[in-house]
């Protein structure tokens, strides 16, 4: 069984732009969920999708956006980039039930100069 | 503040000692996970604990979670130059119904040959 995978692995753009990142789930996967990771702040989480529908966000202002797709494939846009939004993101995928374990792609590594 | 105090924040020892990094907060979860990174990657899931006072096995490691289900411990006995990553736990809160994960910042192990 294929992974998850994160598309581009690693990016750099300048301050203003956007930018979209790409996440596809294990097979049979309908939860996606996205996290920034920087070194000060650690772990934070995005938002979760479940069937196409955002099923909860959290604490970021709305330049950060995201969807899902009917085949789960997920993608995060982030608008007017601003150079605090350097960071690792993180896509997880889970099954059903709420203690399924969290499969995490390896990432794509946002540099905003 | 943040909600799961991760401490230390970095330990470096040398291989066949023994180690435990913690997991504490002032908040009651209904589950608590424990992870592990590696440069590069994404986080990986080592163990789930779900039952106050609840003590999980994993080879060297051992996992334990609060009788009060506010904090956690990972302790590695005799540490190998593979246990070397970034130790992170996570939890669901109780009665939160937040699907999303509150991850601490984690504890950077280094385990010198």
């Amino acid at each position: 069984k294929a992974g998850v995978t994160q598309t581009p692995r690693y990016l750099i753009k300048t301050r203003g732009q956007q930018v979209t990142l790409s996440c596809s789930p294990i097979s049979g996967h309908r939860s996606v969920s996205w996290y920034q990771q920087t070194p000060g702040q650690g772990l934070q989480f995005l938002f979760e999708y479940f069937s196409e529908t955002q099923r909860n966000k959290g604490n970021f202002p709305g330049r950060f956006s995201g969807r899902q797709f009917s085949n789960s494939r997920s993608e995060m846009n982030v608008s007017t980039l601003e150079l605090g939004d350097s960071a690792l993101y993180l896509c997880a995928s889970r099954g059903q039930g709420a203690n399924e374990k969290l499969f995490f792609g390896s990432g794509t590594q946002l540099s905003v100069l | 503040t943040q909600l799961l105090e991760q401490s230390p924040q970095f330990l470096s020892i040398q291989e066949g000692e023994n180690l435990t990094v913690y997991c504490n907060s002032s908040s009651v979860f209904s589950s608590l996970q424990w992870y592990r990174q590696e440069p590069g990657e994404g986080p990986v899931l080592l163990v789930t604990v779900v039952t106050g006072g609840e003590v999980k096995k994993l080879k060297r490691l051992t996992f334990q979670f609060g009788d009060a289900r506010k904090d956690s411990s990972l302790h590695i006995t005799a540490a190998q130059p593979g246990d070397t990553g970034l130790y992170l736990c996570a939890g669901r809160r109780s009665g939160g119904g937040a699907d999303g994960l509150t991850f601490g910042k984690g504890t950077h192990l280094i385990i010198q040959p």
